[in-house]
This record gives structure tokens, C-alpha cells and sequence, in this order.
């Protein structure tokens, strides 16, 4: 089966410094990955997602790069805030079932003022 | 839309004592999933479903027991607690279709088995 492994498990940024989270994945036919950002005690929610025809991805802070050849796949925050405090998780599926998704094992980014 | 929702929020079980814990949307979603999250860790995959009367297993299916007559629902069953199953549960949907793929998390259950 699918296996995704998420690195670093901590990060701690300053205000306005940027953040990078890389996961790689196992299965390559995979060609979804979505990115949730989880609050604490809150449900996970999607972030920003990428299918595996698309090299690279953006929303306004926030984009994804994939890397299919390597199978690995990172998210890029800019001018981080401390609103970015969280746990965020990548996932890979197809997109024939993203119900089921394989998930990393989260990152904890802390964003300093 | 009241989108996904779980019930209950919290639940104390016994060792040994079987319980449901129920999933319902409201958004036509054709995949429906169950996974827990235990600390520290991801979302594990427990079960899934692609349409009604369709379900299957996922990464962590021991223990857990699921069906989906409806559209609307997926409960999730634990057979026999067990401590192990200490954990929070997050129900899932997904509309299955062709440009949106998004899964929308229910609120979660968190599960004390003691």
C-alpha cells in the first residue's frame, strides 16, 4: 500500500520568515496530494491540493510543488503569521478515490511574532 | 449545508462494551471514510465506502465494523473496546467526481476506552 512520510515533524518560524513542508510518497500511482491544516482540537481542512498533471501550485501565501519523478511533494507558506500555528498534514490518494488517503504523520509549525 | 456531522462528541466506554458511532452529510457525497487520529499521529484510514452498499477496508480495519445503506450515512460499530481504541475519529466525505476532490472532515469523536 501507499506509504507518505512527512518531514520535519516541528517547525518554529519567525513572523513573516517562510516555512516549507516536504513529504514524499511510495505508490506511484498516486496522483492526488492535499494539504490540511489542523487547529488544535479542530477537524483537519483542506489547505491547497494538487493532482500529478500539475508541477506546481498557488494561492495567494500558499503554494505546492510536486515532484513526480522523485515522488515528493512540498508546501511553500510565505510571509508566515502566527495565525499559520498549526498541524498540517499531506495525503496522497487517487483521484479515482481520494476517500482513501494515506496521510504523513503532521508537521507542527509555530510562527513566532 | 450542515455538512458532516458525528455524534457523539465524547464517549467513555468499558473494556469490552460495543457502541456506534454515527456519520451523516448533507452534500450528495458519494465517498464517505472513516479515520482516527491518535496523538502525534496522522489520520489513519479505517474504512471507506464509494456509494451506498459498497465499503471496504482500509489501513486499520481490526475491530471496526461499517456499512452504508444510505447515501447520507456511515456509522461506524466497535465490536468488542478495547484500550486500543482510545483515540479521536473523524468521519469524511467526498463528492467522487471528476474536478473536485476535496474531503470535508466531520468534527471528530473523541473515544476514551478504559
Amino acid at each position: 500500500g501507499e506509504n507518505v512520510e512527512q518531514h520535519p515533524s516541528t517547525l518554529s518560524v519567525q513572523e513573516g520568515d517562510s516555512a516549507v513542508i516536504k513529504c514524499t510518497y511510495s505508490d506511484s500511482a498516486s496522483n492526488y496530494f492535499p494539504w490540511y491544516k489542523q487547529e488544535l482540537g479542530k477537524r483537519p481542512q483542506l489547505i491547497i491540493d494538487i493532482r500529478s498533471n500539475v508541477g506546481e501550485k498557488k494561492d495567494q501565501r500558499i503554494a505546492v510543488t510536486l515532484n513526480k519523478t522523485a515522488k515528493h511533494f512540498s508546501l511553500h507558506i510565505t510571509e508566515t503569521q502566527p495565525e499559520d500555528s498549526a498541524v498540517y498534514f499531506c495525503a496522497a490518494s487517487m483521484v479515482t478515490n481520494a476517500g482513501k488517503s494515506t496521510f504523513g504523520d503532521g508537521t507542527t509549525l509555530t510562527v513566532k511574532p | 449545508n450542515a455538512g458532516v456531522t458525528q455524534t457523539p462528541k465524547f464517549q467513555v466506554l468499558k473494556t469490552g462494551q460495543s457502541m456506534t458511532l454515527q456519520c451523516a452529510q448533507d452534500m450528495n457525497h458519494e465517498y464517505m471514510s472513516w479515520y482516527r487520529q491518535d496523538p502525534g499521529m496522522g489520520l489513519r484510514l479505517i474504512h471507506y465506502s464509494v456509494g451506498a452498499g459498497i465499503t471496504d477496508q482500509g489501513e486499520v480495519p481490526n475491530g471496526y465494523n461499517v456499512s452504508r445503506s444510505t447515501t447520507e450515512d456511515f456509522p461506524l460499530r466497535l465490536l468488542s473496546a478495547a484500550p486500543s481504541q482510545t483515540s479521536v475519529y473523524f468521519c469524511a466525505s467526498s463528492y467522487g467526481g471528476s474536478t473536485n476532490y476535496e474531503q470535508y472532515f466531520g468534527p471528530g469523536t473523541r473515544l476514551t476506552v478504559t
